[in-house]
């Protein structure tokens, strides 16, 4: 059972160019989610989708857009990157949505952005 | 709006002394809470759960509503507790879905 699959798992850009981060989960959960994690900063929640077809911002979505394509796969793109997004980006997701959220977690795209 | 921090960003213990990972929380309704960890290369997974009043790996955390806390401890640590520790609380968003913040997290290092 993969669980919450990333990739890719390493991604060097130049400032400007773009790039889609992928997720994609087989445990027929409906949430997915985007973090980014930065030395000192802990998680920080860049996008959420709650349920297919349906996607909302976080604490940091600026610069970044997403796409939930359907109930596995969830996206993150960056269309201009910058120094800033050089970051780990975890992509998570959960069963329902409800109150109570255990979150199980992909791998990780270190992403530097020089 | 919710906030959850970790005063310590690194705590050093010897092994075989107690341990204790601070958690404060803000958050204006009832807090559902967790402590997340990450081992060295390996993904981050939940290790305990407010709700499920639970010992795991020997940590346990209670959650006491009058000083707005929800400490991780553990009475002896070992070297392979080495690792990241995220305090993290589920609250109502915004925009009308639980989300789950995280702490900034603390770093244990266990002294062998």
């Amino acid at each position: 059972n993969a669980g919450v699959t990333q990739t890719p798992k390493f991604q060097v850009l130049k400032t400007g160019q773009s790039m889609t981060l992928q997720c994609a989960q087989d445990m027929n959960h409906n949430s997915m989610y985007w973090y980014r994690q930065d030395p000192g900063m802990g998680l920080r929640l860049i996008y959420y989708s709650a349920s297919e077809g349906t996607t909302d911002k976080g604490e940091v979505p600026n610069g970044y857009n997403v796409s939930r394509l359907n109930k596995r796969e969830f996206s993150l793109r960056l269309e201009s990157a910058a120094p800033s997004q050089t970051s780990v980006y975890f992509c998570a997701s959960s069963k329902t949505g409800g109150e109570v959220e255990k979150l199980f977690f992909g791998s990780g795209t270190q992403l530097s952005v020089l | 709006a919710q906030r959850v921090t970790q005063p310590e960003k690194l705590l050093s213990v010897f092994k075989g002394a107690p341990v204790e990972l601070k958690c404060n929380y803000s958050y204006s309704g009832s807090p559902e809470l967790f402590w997340y960890v990450q081992y060295s290369r390996q993904r981050l997974q939940l290790l305990l759960r407010h709700i499920s009043r639970e010992s795991i790996k020997g940590f346990t955390a209670d959650l006491n509503k009058g000083e707005t806390s929800f400490h991780l401890k553990k009475p002896f640590a070992q070297e392979e507790d080495s690792a990241m520790y995220y305090c993290a609380l589920s609250g109502l968003s915004g925009a009308g879905s639980y989300q789950l913040t995280f702490g900034k997290g603390t770093k244990l290092s266990v002294i062998p």
